[in-house]
């Protein structure tokens, strides 16, 4: 059972514009998100969360943005940079922690 | 650098051989997790540590696959008579951790995993 969903298995943006990575969770029990972000032969290293009592997290050029209404988050990098390419993993917690399959980002120069 | 470490970085096998993997969590961290990534997929949810208590296990956890942490330290996992679809990456993550019994408001800190191929 997917619980957490990130429909676009890729993204390409050209740098300095924004990219918009989404995703869908469907426990209703989910009270804190989180991004990760995974470059090739490393594992996952947190980016920025969220608990449900916010609709709106900002730290950089990285916000993220809950709409529990919709059941669907969002993470928006402003300006993007080619160091941005890398794959990610959306996640929810509510007692374990679980991950969406990913959005593979790439940036382009 | 004191962050999740994780031995092997990877592991070629037979099938029906044992294998076993390690991972030592950041220090201060009470909880340790262990995930499987396999190509296309975010981490798969195995199982969780809060010192040496094993506090949640997965379906996904067959009975040929076990972990330990004995001293609330480093932890091991591993997998009897292994089978090609266990080939996948195995990662290992640690986190702060609270009271009680459940895992909310965690934020994990991963190691680079175990890559495991199963011939």
């Amino acid at each position: 059972d997917q619980q957490v969903k990130q429909n676009s298995p890729s993204l390409s943006v050209q740098e300095g514009r924004i990219s918009i990575l989404n995703c869908d969770y469907t426990n209703s029990m989910f009270d804190y998100f989180l991004w990760y972000k995974k470059y090739p032969a490393e594992g996952p290293t947190f980016l920025i969360s969220i608990s449900s009592i916010k609709d709106k997290n900002e730290d950089g050029r990285f916000t993220v943005f809950l709409n529990k209404s919709a059941k669907h988050l969002s993470l928006h990098i402003v300006p993007s940079q080619p160091g941005d390419s890398a794959v990610y993993f959306c996640a929810a917690s509510a007692g374990d922690m679980r991950f969406g399959a990913g959005t593979r980002l790439t940036v382009k120069p | 650098d004191t962050g999740v470490s994780q031995d092997p970085r990877h592991k070629i096998t037979k099938r029906g051989q044992n294998v076993t993997f390690r991972c030592d969590p950041i220090s201060e961290h009470n909880r340790l997790y262990w995930y499987r990534q396999t190509l296309g997929q975010g981490p798969e949810f195995l199982t969780y540590f809060q010192n040496e208590a094993q506090l949640e296990k997965s379906r996904l956890l067959s009975d040929r696959f076990s972990a330990e942490r004995p001293k609330g330290s480093f932890s091991t996992l591993e997998i009897q008579r292994t089978e090609q679809g266990d080939s996948a990456m195995y990662l290992c993550a640690s986190s702060l951790g609270g009271t009680g019994g459940t895992a909310t408001n965690e934020k994990l800190f991963f190691g680079s995993g175990t890559q495991l191929s199963v011939l």
